[in-house]
């Protein structure tokens, strides 16, 4: 699976739009870009995946670049609940590495009153 | 939907005990569910991937045998940590693959504490 580089660590203001940016440049073209995030001592919670095109539900948008190599994660109006890890994984369709998630270190997303 | 559950939530054992942790998939059906390990300050990463009817398939370096994994239902898989040593204390998560195959759901995690 195609390797991620995220920033470290995110500030945003609590009713700000958050947006977090995701390089995945080695991607190639069956392989799904999936948003996960993961708050202090909980699982992961999944928060959206695409392929080529944008998505949106009821969490957040996912905007994929027109030549698949960075995403940006846009949670619209941030609150302090969104204060987590989050993290952005390439998946392969299928193969041997079927359904395998490879979790890097993440972008620290610190949400402030 | 997709709601994952394990249990026990926390666990505390001595030293050379085995201790079982199970992972439900509540409301859907799921064939392939997989068990990560969290170390504090740390990534998850994963351990095994656990196929219903099936033998699991363990990642590099984490030994099949301490680290049993039964897949018996397609709603039901565990984790038993056997002859547990202190530096088997951890985070334990699973997930479960949804009803779709492609996206993965995770469980709230169970904290292992031996001493």
């Amino acid at each position: 699976d195609a390797k991620t580089t995220q920033p470290t660590s995110m500030d945003c203001a609590e009713g700000r739009a958050a947006n977090l940016p995701c390089n995945h440049s080695t991607i190639s073209g069956n392989e799904y870009v999936y948003w996960y995030r993961q708050i202090h001592s909980q699982g992961p919670q999944y928060i959206i995946h695409g392929l080529k095109n944008n998505e949106t539900n009821e969490m957040a948008s996912l905007i994929i670049t027109e030549d698949r190599k960075s995403s940006t994660l846009i949670l619209p109006h941030a609150t302090l609940r969104d204060t987590a890890v989050y993290y952005c994984i390439v998946l392969s369709a299928g193969g041997t590495s079927y359904g395998k998630l490879t979790f890097g270190q993440g972008t620290i997303l610190t949400v402030h009153p | 939907g997709a709601v994952v559950s394990q249990h026990p939530s926390r666990v505390i054992c001595k030293s050379g005990t085995s201790v079982k942790i199970e992972c439900r998939s509540l409301d859907f059906q799921a064939t392939t569910m997989f068990w990560y390990r969290q170390f504090p300050k740390q990534s998850l990463m994963l351990m095994a991937t656990s196929n219903e009817g099936s033998k699991a398939t363990y990642e590099q370096g984490v030994e099949k045998d301490k680290f049993l994994i039964n897949h018996a239902s397609l709603t039901l898989s565990t984790l038993t940590v056997t002859s547990a040593h202190p530096e088997d204390s951890s985070f334990y998560i699973c997930s479960a693959l949804g009803g779709g195959g492609e996206t993965q759901y995770f469980g709230p995690g169970t904290r292992l504490l031996v001493l």
